[in-house]
């Protein structure tokens, strides 16, 4: 079974739309990590935020936003007032005590445009 | 800004040669990482490593092989390149499990 679910493969937006990516993780532990990043289409991944599972306080840098749900096991994104420079590839991860937060799993990522 | 290398960015060679893809980090992270990764798609971990000497393999089963004799430097190599091999590889480390891993610009190899 999939680890982390990111069921929007791609999303078109306008610019200064706002725009939520949506990640679901699986996890029978109750300490875990979560991470969010970045590809642009030069190919880094670029880190964005990483959120233990005891902490349930949304987070806000900027233009981003997160929203950490434990009861929906949701961890989602959301931009505001998007930029061209938003476009890029998204993925969201997981990290599990069991693993001794050794492995990330990954989700297949969501495709963001941004159109001007 | 992380300081992860990755040499060379982009490689096109035949079938049934070796190559070897080079990974570097000056941050004295314990933990590296091997990722695969078709253009915009899902990762895969094929391997990682704790530290010196240590090599496991990922999720994703590889013909590469890996070495760790050294902190910063964690090389991939494939024996005898193939088609199949064609991909973007990518490499990370991280301080610890718990830490966000960094990557590195990753190696988009073709075999033709």
């Amino acid at each position: 079974a999939q680890k982390v679910t990111q069921a929007q493969t791609e999303i078109s937006v306008v610019e200064k739309e706002d725009v939520t990516l949506d990640c679901v993780y699986e996890t029978r532990d109750t300490t875990y990590y979560l991470f969010w990043y970045k590809q642009p289409p030069s190919g880094e991944l670029v880190f964005l935020i990483r959120r233990n599972s005891f902490d349930e306080q949304n987070e806000i840098s900027g233009r981003y936003s997160w929203n950490f749900q434990k009861s929906t096991s949701s961890f989602n994104f959301t931009i505001t007032a998007s930029q061209v420079v938003d476009s890029a590839v998204y993925f969201c991860a997981l990290s599990e005590a069991r693993d001794n937060f050794n492995k990330f799993y990954f989700g297949s990522g969501t495709k963001l445009n941004v159109k001007p | 800004e992380a300081d992860i290398y990755q040499t060379p960015r982009y490689l096109v060679i035949g079938t049934g040669k070796k190559i070897t893809l080079e990974c570097s980090q000056t941050m004295g992270h314990d933990k590296m990482y091997w990722y695969q990764q078709d253009p915009g798609m899902e990762l895969h971990l094929i391997h990682y490593s704790y530290g010196v000497n240590s090599t496991e393999k990922g999720d994703l089963s590889s013909e590469s092989t890996v070495s760790r004799i050294r902190t910063e430097h964690f090389p991939l190599t494939l024996e005898s390149a193939r088609p199949s091999h064609t991909s973007q590889y990518l490499c990370a480390s991280s301080e610890l499990g718990t830490s966000e891993q960094y990557f590195g610009p990753g190696t988009r190899l073709t075999v033709t």
